[in-house]
C-alpha cells in the first residue's frame, strides 16, 4: 500500500519560531511537492523537487524554504513563522514519468500564534 | 486569472440527485485529474483523463479537449459523497507540477 506520511497532524507554534514540516514517501517517487490549502483559495504550490537536492519555487515560496537530502524525504521550513502562515500544509509525491498522478499525505494543520 | 476554473464553488443536493461539477482550463494539457478530499484533509485521486470518458461506480468523468472542458458526474448521490472535489491539469512539461482548480464543496443531504 503506497504511503505518504507527514510528521504531525496538528502543530501550534509561536510567531518567530523556526518550524520544520517533514514528509516521507515509500514509493520511490522522484517528484515531491509542498502545498498550502486555505479556504476559498484551494491548493497552492509552495515548492517542489524533482530529484535529490533539486528544488523549484512554486507560486508562493516567500517565507519558506525546503530541503531534500534523500529521495524519500522532503522537508518544508518556515524560517520565522508568522500568523499569516497559519494553514493546512499538504505534501504529495509522484513519479517522474507518466501523467503525474500525485499521492497526498494526510496534511498538517499549523497554527501560528 | 486562475488557469483552471471550477464551478460551482459550493453545491448542495438531496440524496439520489444527479450531480455535475465543471472544470475549464485555459492552457494546453496532457491530462486532467479529478481528486476528492473528505473532511480531515486526505486527498485521493479519482480519475486521470487524457481523452473521452471514464467511469468508476457511480462516478463518471468526461473531457472535451477541443473545448478545454471536463465534467465530473455523480449518479444517485449519497451523503457519503459529501466532500471537496478538485480538478487539476497536467501540462506535460512542467517538471511534474499540477495546476489546480479551487475546488467544489459538495454536500448531499439525506
Amino acid at each position: 500500500d503506497v504511503k505518504v506520511t507527514q510528521s504531525s497532524r496538528y502543530l501550534v507554534k509561536r510567531t518567530g519560531e523556526k518550524v520544520f514540516l517533514e514528509c516521507v514517501q515509500d514509493m520511490d517517487h522522484e517528484n515531491m511537492f509542498w502545498y498550502r490549502q486555505d479556504p476559498g483559495l484551494g491548493l497552492r504550490l509552495i515548492y517542489f523537487s524533482y530529484d535529490v537536492k533539486m528544488k523549484e519555487k512554486g507560486d508562493i515560496p516567500e517565507g519558506y524554504s525546503v530541503s531534500r537530502e534523500k529521495k524519500e524525504r522532503f522537508s518544508l521550513i518556515l524560517e520565522s513563522a508568522s500568523t499569516n502562515q497559519t494553514s493546512m500544509y499538504l505534501c504529495a509525491s509522484s513519479l517522474w514519468e507518466g501523467y503525474n498522478e500525485q499521492f497526498f499525505g494526510p496534511g498538517t494543520r499549523l497554527t501560528v500564534l | 486569472k486562475n488557469e483552471v476554473e471550477q464551478s460551482p464553488q459550493n453545491l448542495t443536493a438531496q440524496e439520489g440527485e444527479f450531480i455535475t461539477i465543471n472544470c475549464s482550463y485555459s492552457v494546453g494539457i496532457s491530462a486532467l485529474h479529478w481528486l476528492q478530499q473528505h473532511p480531515g484533509g486526505g486527498i485521493v485521486s479519482l480519475f486521470m483523463l487524457s481523452s473521452g470518458k471514464k467511469k468508476h461506480g457511480r462516478l463518471i468523468a468526461t473531457i472535451n479537449i477541443q473545448e478545454k472542458h471536463s465534467s465530473l458526474h455523480i449518479t444517485a448521490s449519497h451523503p457519503r459523497d459529501s466532500a471537496v472535489y478538485i480538478c487539476a491539469a497536467y501540462r506535460g512539461s512542467t517538471l511534474g507540477r499540477l495546476y489546480f482548480g479551487r475546488g467544489t464543496q459538495l454536500t448531499v443531504w439525506p
